[in-house]
Order: C-alpha cells, then sequence, then structure tokens
C-alpha cells in the first residue's frame, strides 16, 4: 500500500529564511504528487503538482518542490518564507492511471517569527 | 468559478440530532471525495463518488453516517444519530480525474460541533 511520510510535525523559520518542507512515499508505480496548503480555518489549496516530465515544478506564491525518485522524495521548498506563509503543508500521492483516491501525509505546520 | 460550495459552514447541534452537510462540487468536475479532520486522527477519506457513483466508502465510520450524489451538481453527507466524537472539521473536495488521480479542489470545510 502507498504511504506519505512528513518528518516534521512543526517547522519554525524567521521571516525572510529559506524552507524546506519535507516529504517521502513509498510507492511501487509512477506516482502523481502534491502539496497542499491550508491557512487556519479553510479548506486545502493545491501549491504544486507533479505527473511527468521536469523533476523540479514551480508552484504558486513563490513555491517550488523537487521529485527525486531515487530517495522517493518531493520536498518543498521556498527561498525566502513571508509571515502569511504561515500555514499547514501537506504532501499528498496518487496513482497514474489507477486509484483516483490521494493518500495523504500528516502535514507539516509552518511557524513563521518575525 | 465559485470553488467548491459547503454548507452550512458552522453546525451545532445536540447528541442524537440528525445532521446533513452540503456539497455542491465544481461544474464539470466527476469525482467528489468526503473528507473529515481532527487534531486527533487528522485527515481521513470517509467517501469518494466517481460520475455520481460511490466507490469506496470504505472510510465511512459507521452505519450512523451516510453519503448521496443524486446528480453531478450535489452531494449530501448525513449522521444520523449525531455523537459528541463526531465533532470535526468536514471537507468536500472535487476534481476532473480521467487516467488517474488529478488535483483536487476543496471546499471550506464545515465545522461541526455535537454536544
Amino acid at each position: 500500500a502507498q504511504s506519505v511520510t512528513q518528518p516534521d510535525i512543526h517547522i519554525t523559520v524567521s521571516e525572510g529564511a529559506s524552507l524546506e518542507l519535507r516529504c517521502n512515499y513509498s510507492y511501487g508505480a509512477t506516482p502523481y504528487l502534491f502539496w497542499y496548503v491550508q491557512s487556519p480555518g479553510q479548506g486545502l489549496q493545491l501549491l504544486l503538482k507533479y505527473f511527468s516530465g521536469d523533476t523540479l515544478v514551480q508552484g504558486i506564491k513563490g513555491f517550488e518542490a523537487e521529485f527525486k525518485r531515487s530517495q522517493s522524495s518531493f520536498n518543498l521548498r521556498k527561498p525566502s518564507v513571508h509571515w502569511s506563509d504561515a500555514a499547514e503543508y501537506f504532501c499528498a500521492v496518487g496513482e497514474k492511471g489507477g486509484s483516483y483516491i490521494p493518500t495523504f501525509g500528516r502535514g507539516t505546520s509552518l511557524i513563521v517569527h518575525p | 468559478d465559485a470553488g467548491v460550495i459547503q454548507s452550512p459552514r458552522h453546525e451545532v447541534t445536540e447528541m442524537g440530532q440528525e445532521v446533513t452537510l452540503r456539497c455542491k462540487p465544481i461544474s464539470g468536475h466527476n469525482s467528489l471525495f468526503w473528507y473529515r479532520q481532527t487534531m486527533m486522527r487528522g485527515l481521513e477519506l470517509l467517501i469518494y463518488f466517481n460520475n455520481n457513483v460511490p466507490i469506496d466508502d470504505s472510510g465511512m465510520p459507521e452505519d450512523r453516517f451516510s453519503a448521496k450524489m443524486p446528480n453531478a451538481s450535489f452531494s449530501t453527507l448525513k449522521i444520523q444519530p449525531s455523537e459528541p466524537r463526531d465533532s470535526a472539521v468536514y471537507f468536500c473536495a472535487s476534481s476532473f480525474s480521467v487516467g488517474g488521480l488529478k488535483e483536487q479542489y476543496f471546499g471550506p470545510g464545515t465545522r461541526l460541533t455535537v454536544t
């Protein structure tokens, strides 16, 4: 069965600092990979996705993620964090050509210090 | 596009009462998902519909929960009777999934409190 691990429950960064959120997946086939963000009191919003092609994908709000098949990882990065980036971040994986049901990680809570 | 619409946004009810949550997916989407989110259990998939047909309801906690999708533009999640442990935020999400999972679009959620 596929699984997604987000090893960091909480991450604290200072405003303006760089950010990397980790995501590892366990999956045998070609995965579809997603990052979502959830601001307090809101639903999840898609940040970016990877289906195929260039392994470095750009998303909204200045985020990017890199798919590394050899490491089964899809880490999310941002060069300079803004206070408004404080939120919960979820990594999700789906199956290419298969089940339409994604598997979500438990989420990483990002805290931004001024 | 208005996005996924959920109603009500907040619901407070007493134990034993029936609760109905509503969802209008994005027009043209063929997949609809109901999730429940709590601090303890995180985000849980309750049920998944494809082309209005329930495909996977293995996440539905028990017979007190039921979901319907009478047409492509409307779905309901009903809890009868409700219990305090059902208190959570319930999300509806839709997607256009052909040839495999695509990105999901989430509604703002319904915060349910059962006293």
